[in-house]
Formats: structure tokens, C-alpha cells, sequence
């Protein structure tokens, strides 16, 4: 399969945890993003990376989330010490842009969360 | 600020109709459309992306349009089956910058 991959598809923590999730794009794009999707709701914008510079970040991106893309490769999403209202279902999607030009996203399966 | 719209919230029709689904954005200065579709519990599934240059786009059943001075777009649905039931997303990424807004999507039933 060569889509974009995300583990894992769902989490379990209990309030006041960290958890990780990671992603890995389609290969060959070089540009990759986070979202946040809460039941009913479409998609909000966490945050993007080209390759693996962090260039935008969401006001919704709080200090206690954090994103990384080492090598421009896979990319990881930390949040600390999670509360309630962190349950929800956590997106990515990759593109390729060459010269800024307008790529197509393509989203993986998710990574659903739930804090107890 | 960027606000996306779809009307209705959901939708029900016997199998075999065609239909259009509505989608109205608040700022015209948009770089592409995306049309998704999302089945329960599951990811994204892209379906169209129109250039904000074009007016249509087809594939398959569906025929996506876009009408950039007005904010809208529709997506079309010839001859629906009940594999098309799923909520289905319009998103709009803004010219200078790389996001997708997203509307809260149009939740399709089509019956049997």
C-alpha cells in the first residue's frame, strides 16, 4: 500500500498521559500536515511541514502538542500530559508541491484518541 | 477569515436519484477546491480537487463545479447507490497559504 500510513488507529490513555503518534506520507511528498477532527465536525489545521521545517502552526496547537519530521521522512505528534477534550480523531495528509504549485492532499485512516 | 459552509447537514434519498450536494465559501481569493469523502470511523478519501482556474471537474459519476466569485461549489451524483452513503467534505485552501478549511460536511443515506 502506498498511501499514507498512521499508527496507531486508535488510543486508549488515561487523563494527564503523553502520547505519540506517527505518520508516515507517501513517499516522495514533501509536504505533510496534521489536523484534529472531533465527532460532527470536518477537519481543523494543526499544523504543516515542507520536508522538515515546521512552517505553520494552528492557534489550536497548544505548548503541550508538539511535531517533529526528522529527514523530512515520517513525522511524529507528541501531546503532553492529554485532558479530556484532546479525544478526538487526528489526521494526516501528504502532498507534493514542487515550485508552490497547488498538490492534491491525501489523508490517512487516523489516529482516534480517547482520554479517559 | 475563511469560512466554509454545506447545506443540508444530511440527506436522504432512494437509490438510483442523482443529486447535488452545496458547498459556499466566504472568501473568493481561494487556490483550489477539494471534495472528500469520509466513511464512519475512517479517513478521507479525495474525490475531486478543482484548480481555482477551472470550472468543472469529472470523474466517474461525480462532476464537481466551482464558481469562485459567487463562493460556491456543488458536487453532483449521477445515479447514486448505496455505496455512495458517507458524509462528504468540501474544503478550500486560501491563496499564500498551505491549510485546508474544511466544511462540517453533508452526511449522504441512500436507500435501497
Amino acid at each position: 500500500d502506498t498511501g499514507v500510513s498512521q499508527n496507531p488507529r486508535h488510543k486508549i490513555t488515561k487523563r494527564g498521559q503523553n502520547v505519540t503518534f506517527r505518520c508516515d506520507p507517501i513517499s516522495e511528498h514533501n509536504r505533510l500536515y496534521w489536523y484534529r477532527q472531533t465527532l460532527g465536525q470536518g477537519p481543523e489545521f494543526l499544523t504543516y511541514f515542507q520536508n522538515e521545517a515546521q512552517l505553520e502552526k494552528s492557534r489550536l496547537l497548544s505548548d503541550r502538542f508538539s511535531a517533529e519530521r526528522p529527514k523530512g521522512s515520517f513525522s511524529t505528534l507528541e501531546i503532553q500530559r492529554t485532558e479530556q477534550g484532546d479525544s478526538a480523531m487526528y489526521l494526516c495528509a501528504s502532498s507534493f508541491n514542487p515550485s508552490g504549485t497547488g498538490g492534491e492532499q491525501y489523508f490517512g485512516p487516523g489516529t482516534r484518541l480517547t482520554v479517559t | 477569515k475563511q469560512e466554509v459552509t454545506q447545506i443540508p447537514a444530511a440527506l436522504s434519498v432512494p437509490e438510483g436519484e442523482n443529486l447535488v450536494l452545496n458547498c459556499s465559501f466566504t472568501d473568493s481569493a481561494i487556490y483550489n477546491l477539494q471534495w472528500f469523502r469520509q466513511d464512519p470511523g475512517k479517513g478521507l478519501t479525495s474525490l475531486l480537487l478543482i484548480q481555482s482556474s477551472q470550472r468543472e471537474q469529472t470523474s466517474g459519476r461525480l462532476n464537481a463545479s466551482l464558481d469562485k466569485s459567487s463562493g460556491r461549489s456543488t458536487l453532483y451524483i449521477a445515479a447514486s447507490q448505496p455505496g455512495d452513503s458517507a458524509t462528504y467534505l468540501c474544503a478550500v485552501r486560501i491563496q499564500g497559504a498551505q491549510k485546508l478549511v474544511f466544511g462540517q460536511g453533508t452526511r449522504l443515506t441512500i436507500n435501497p
